[in-house]
């Protein structure tokens, strides 16, 4: 079955910069997008930017794209999100989910969701 | 502030329907199409409805979406108390180029 497993919660102070991993299984990885989507405490879902892990692709959120990296590692089907210039407003849960190119916008599985708490 | 516009809070009884409503503009929702997702608390969210109306395999089919113009709207019919999530709704937009969520709305079943 497809699972997106992602990498544990980290704790970084402001100005720090955090790397989320998501390791596919149960599915042909460069088949399909990778979105990266979070969400602050209380507060309902942001989507950050997608992947196409077949040519690296990417497409950023406007409010993001100076201090977001996607990336992927084929050889491990494992896609990657880095945010930097960590500030408090940056605290959420970090979620990757597989895009289906049939689905242009839309997710069809979610990682488990990675906690990232930005504090001095 | 959320691109999509949905009510925050939503009710309804047993066995009853309720539908959640959500808007948009001519840049998104007029163009694109709608998904809807399910979250308990503490959980990710779980795909409900993709492309309009579409259901994947697994969710019962008291689940329904639609769309008309710039709104879109989800059904739930014949309501279980194990319904009481959070739903958000979500489509492409192309002036921003990138993925808009509605603010979500949570269903209570009282």
């Amino acid at each position: 079955q497809v699972q997106l497993v992602q990498s544990g919660a980290e704790v970084k102070k402001p100005g720090a910069s955090v790397r989320v991993s998501c390791k596919a299984s149960g599915y042909t990885f460069m088949n399909y997008d990778i979105n990266w989507v979070r969400q602050a405490p209380g507060q309902g879902l942001e989507w950050l930017g997608w992947m196409v892990p077949y040519t690296s692709k990417t497409g950023y959120a406007q409010k993001f794209k100076d201090r977001i990296i996607m990336t992927r590692n084929t050889s491990t089907d494992t896609a990657y999100m880095e945010l930097t210039s960590l500030r408090s407003e940056d605290t959420a849960v970090y979620f990757c989910a597989r895009g289906p190119h049939l689905w242009p916008g839309g997710v069809d599985s979610w990682g488990q969701g990675t906690l990232v708490i930005v504090s001095s | 502030q959320p691109v999509l516009t949905q009510p925050p809070s939503a009710s309804g009884t047993p066995g009853q329907r309720v539908t959640i409503s959500c808007s948009g503009s001519s840049s998104n929702i007029g163009k694109n199409y709608v998904y809807w997702y399910q979250q308990f608390p503490g959980m990710a969210p779980k795909s409900l409805i993709y492309k309009n109306i579409q259901r994947p395999s697994g969710v019962p089919d008291r689940f329904s979406g639609s769309k008309s113009g710039t709104s879109a709207s989800l059904a739930i019919s014949g309501l279980r108390s194990e319904d009481e999530a959070d739903y958000f709704c979500a489509t492409w937009d192309d002036s921003l180029n990138g993925v808009v969520f509605g603010g979500g709305t949570k269903l209570a079943v009282l």
